[in-house]
């Protein structure tokens, strides 16, 4: 269990519509990374948040967004859903800014999104 | 083309076997390189760490980097069925995890 924590596991939508995955960073970490990942593409990063403010930004469509909360726990929002959207989201967390010499992140175990 | 490349098989072996898994790339500025492991519905977890050239040892794990021809490799010595996952390789240009480049992830399956 690496304590990260995602809700929900499994999310199906249908096309247009919106959705938000959230994210409960490991105890004590300040940075939050959303990765999507899918069988064509791999993990793809999306966004950094560290301590509540963005940090570093990745290939994330315009029609998603996301922010960290004063507890640290994260939100990501899909809207107009599209088919290519169905992935796998994961949150990950870091102690701080760089997850440290080793560039080791702690993933949760992700949200499963099937857009219909 | 993609920054980083990674064959994502499926790969399958006898346990036992020595498994051979590798990246390659082509930014020259990746100077930190990792190897994640990701079980079935889980989420990926930091296996090995190396920076610059050389090899590193682990137990039955061996990461190896080659710059110069910006292809690193890991290693699995008397595979085991539980080492059956994806492995996925990532890169950086900093120290730490900021922007981490995957590759696709290699599907391995180990039988018994």
């Amino acid at each position: 269990d690496s304590g990260v924590t995602q809700t929900p596991k499994h999310l199906i939508t249908a096309t247009g519509q919106r959705v938000t995955l959230r994210c409960s960073p490991r105890s004590g970490d300040l940075s939050v990374y959303w990765y999507q990942q899918s069988l064509d593409q791999g993990l793809q990063f999306l966004i950094q948040y560290y301590n509540g403010e963005e940090r570093a930004k990745g290939n994330i469509l315009e029609r998603f967004s996301a922010q960290q909360f004063p507890d640290l726990h994260s939100e990501l929002n899909l809207s107009s859903l599209e088919l290519g959207d169905s992935a796998l989201y994961f949150c990950a967390s870091s102690e701080g800014g760089l997850a440290g010499f080793t560039g080791e992140l702690f993933f949760g175990e992700g949200s499963r999104l099937t857009v219909l | 083309q993609k920054e980083v490349e990674q064959d994502p098989g499926p790969l399958s072996v006898p346990e036992g076997a020595i498994v051979s898994l590798n990246c390659t790339y082509s930014n020259s500025a990746f100077q930190y390189f990792m190897w994640y492991r990701q079980y079935s519905r889980k989420g990926p977890e930091l296996l090995m760490y190396t920076y610059s050239s050389g090899n590193k040892e682990d137990g039955r794990f061996t990461a190896q980097v080659d710059k110069s021809s910006k292809y690193i490799s890991l290693f699995i010595r008397d595979s085991q069925p539980s080492d059956s996952a994806t492995y996925l390789c990532a890169m950086s240009r900093v120290q730490g995890a900021q922007k981490l480049v995957f590759g696709q992830g290699t599907r391995l399956t180990i039988n018994p």
